[in-house]
This record gives structure tokens, C-alpha cells and sequence, in this order.
């Protein structure tokens, strides 16, 4: 049972340069969640999907993009790297909020 | 704005005490408050939930909520360590996401 799969989970971008990070969960959960965590910020919501068909912008949209492809998959896209968005990121699951998330083992991303 | 607050530490404890780790939150309306356990370079994971007042108990693990105070708090007996973690506080208030605090560093020395 994989749970909360992310890919990939090191990269290294140049300024300007685009990427998409991939989420795939097989518990059949209805919400899934992309995070930040930087040092002394703790984790910060970029964008959410309640549910298959719909997204929403958390805290620190700007920068992302989301598709939430079908039940399973949620992917979040840099456009335009910035040095800014060097982070650590996690993808997270959810049944119900009721039972918290279940977290990815995440990306470290570098913007240079 | 909701906001979760933890000390961020760290928190020295000797091997075999009682870890105390506190949580503070500003949304009076907050339903349900969940307690991750972060190892360095590694992702949270869930370690119990609690949404009554009062405490939970799971192992060595005991939850406590307060909501008169907004006080959530997480005893660990027996400190052992492997312990040894950064400590999340969430905290549900609806719009199906959590708000976490920025965590509290436990060191347990042998």
C-alpha cells in the first residue's frame, strides 16, 4: 500500500524555468493538498481540491498551478521559477478531515 | 486569520520524563485538533486526533483539549530517544483544511 506518492523528490531549476510536481494517492481519498514547508514558516497551504473536478487557492498561491487530474492524481506547476519558491514541498491526502492527512515523502526543490 | 501557535523549543527532556508540548489557537469555532510528528528530512505523520474537551489516550501518547482556553496540548510519558521530533499542531476550522502551527522541537537525551 504506497499511500501518498510524489515524483520527483529532488530537483534543481534555474530562474524562469518550469516544472510539474506529481501526486498520486491510492486510499481513495476525496481531498488532496499541496504544502510548503520552509524554516521558521512552518507548513503553508498553496492550493487544495476538496474534491475530484475542484481546486482552490490556500495561503500562498501565486507562482502555482494545480490540476487535479481524476480521484487519484493532484499535480502543481511552476511556471516560472523563482528563487523564492526554493522549499520543500508535500503533497497530502484526506477521507475526511475528520481523519487528518496522510502526507507524500515530499519534493525539495532549488530555484538558482 | 487563523492562527495556531507552538513554542518553537526546543524542548530538553531526559530519557524516561514527561514531555509536555502546548498549542494555542485563535478560532473559537475550531472543531477537531490533530497532533504530527515530524523526524528531520522526513514528512508528518499523524499521531492522534482529539475533538472533545477533555484528554485521550493513546500509548504513551495523551491528547488534551481545552476549548474554553483554546489549549491543546500533548503529553508524551516516558520520553524515549527516538522521540526526538518536531512536533505539528492543526487544527480544523472547516473549508476542508487543516492550519498548522510552525511545531515545537523535542530532544530527548539518553
Amino acid at each position: 500500500n504506497a499511500g501518498v506518492t510524489q515524483t520527483p523528490k529532488f530537483q534543481v531549476l534555474k530562474t524562469g524555468q518550469s516544472m510539474t510536481l506529481q501526486c498520486a494517492q491510492d486510499m481513495n481519498h476525496n481531498s488532496m493538498y499541496w504544502y510548503r514547508q520552509d524554516p521558521g514558516m512552518g507548513l503553508r497551504l498553496i492550493y487544495y481540491s476538496a474534491s475530484e473536478g475542484t481546486t482552490d487557492k490556500g495561503e500562498v498561491p501565486n507562482g502555482y498551478n494545480v490540476s487535479r487530474l481524476n480521484k487519484r492524481e493532484f499535480s502543481l506547476r511552476l511556471e516560472s521559477a523563482a528563487p523564492s519558491q526554493t522549499s520543500v514541498y508535500f503533497c497530502a491526502s484526506s477521507a475526511a478531515l475528520s481523519g487528518g492527512y496522510t502526507f507524500g515523502s515530499g519534493t525539495r526543490l532549488t530555484v538558482v | 486569520q487563523k492562527e495556531v501557535e507552538q513554542n518553537s523549543g526546543p524542548l530538553s527532556v531526559p530519557e524516561g520524563a514527561i514531555a509536555s508540548l502546548n498549542c494555542t489557537y485563535s478560532d473559537r469555532g475550531s472543531q477537531s485538533f490533530f497532533w504530527y510528528r515530524q523526524y528531520s528530512g522526513k514528512s508528518p505523520e499523524l499521531i492522534m486526533f482529539i475533538y472533545s474537551n477533555g484528554d485521550k489516550e493513546d500509548g504513551r501518547f495523551t491528547a488534551q483539549l481545552n476549548k474554553a482556553s483554546q489549549y491543546v496540548s500533548l503529553l508524551i510519558r516516558d520520553s524515549q530517544p527516538s522521540d526526538s521530533a518536531t512536533y505539528l499542531c492543526a487544527v480544523y476550522s472547516g473549508y476542508s483544511t487543516l492550519t498548522f502551527g510552525k511545531g515545537t522541537m523535542l530532544l530527548v537525551s539518553p
